[in-house]
């Protein structure tokens, strides 16, 4: 079974749209986190949350919301899509600080 | 400024043969490494980490880091075809943060 869920797997928008990415970890972590990959930069961090809290956010970005609504649970919500936005988005999770983090399958995202 | 940078961006290598790859980070402080696989479609996965001087080795996979010289590399030994990925070395900051490098495709020819 997965562990880390990622949910959808693929998503098409349109510039100036909305959209919420799922996470779920079935691993018992406390820490997770998000990335992103895109052909124009290598996997880039973006937030890190511990128990719940932000811990570090790295995106320059207030369109990117991440929201914890449980332990195990960080979404991601973009607004405003631009093209630009077009990546592969990763969900990570660690047990603690300087742990192996453990990736997702990622959710691809198209902005047209 | 890139915190890492990784070389080759691509290499290729036989099957049963020796894989080198490399990664220079600007960070003193720095102490902490991992490296990461990720192959096609799929989240990277971690390899190994390495935070002393020195040689760690696990299995095939041998990593080395010299922080004198900033450097930290990745050997790979009997390469099998399904080593074919890319391969991430990261920073590690003191708040769990990856920094990653651009990545060096790896290919395995049979």
């Amino acid at each position: 079974d997965p562990k880390i869920i990622q949910k959808p797997k693929y998503l098409v928008a349109v510039t100036g749209s909305e959209k919420i990415l799922i996470c779920e970890q079935y691993l018992g972590h406390n820490a997770m986190y998000w990335y992103r990959q895109s052909a124009k930069k290598p996997l880039e961090f973006m937030f890190s949350y511990s128990y719940q809290k932000l811990m570090d956010n790295q995106t320059a970005s207030s369109r990117f919301q991440p929201q914890s609504s449980k332990k195990n649970h960080l979404d991601l919500q973009i607004t405003a899509l631009k093209p630009d936005d077009s990546a592969t988005y990763f969900c990570a999770s660690s047990q603690d600080r300087q742990a192996e983090q453990f990736f997702g399958p990622g959710t691809r995202l198209t902005v047209l | 400024q890139q915190k890492v940078q990784q070389s080759p961006e691509s290499l290729i290598v036989p099957e049963g043969g020796m894989a080198s790859l490399n990664c220079t980070f600007s960070d003193r402080n720095s102490q902490y490494f991992w490296w990461y696989r990720q192959h096609s479609g799929e989240g990277p996965k971690a390899l190994m980490s390495i935070f002393s001087n020195g040689d760690k080795k696990e299995g095939r996979f041998t990593a080395h880091l010299n922080k004198a010289s900033l450097h930290v590399s990745l050997h790979i030994k009997d390469s099998q075809p399904s080593d074919s990925a890319l391969y991430f070395c990261a920073d590690m900051s003191n708040y769990n943060v990856l920094y990653f490098g651009s990545g060096t495709k790896l290919t395995v020819e049979p």
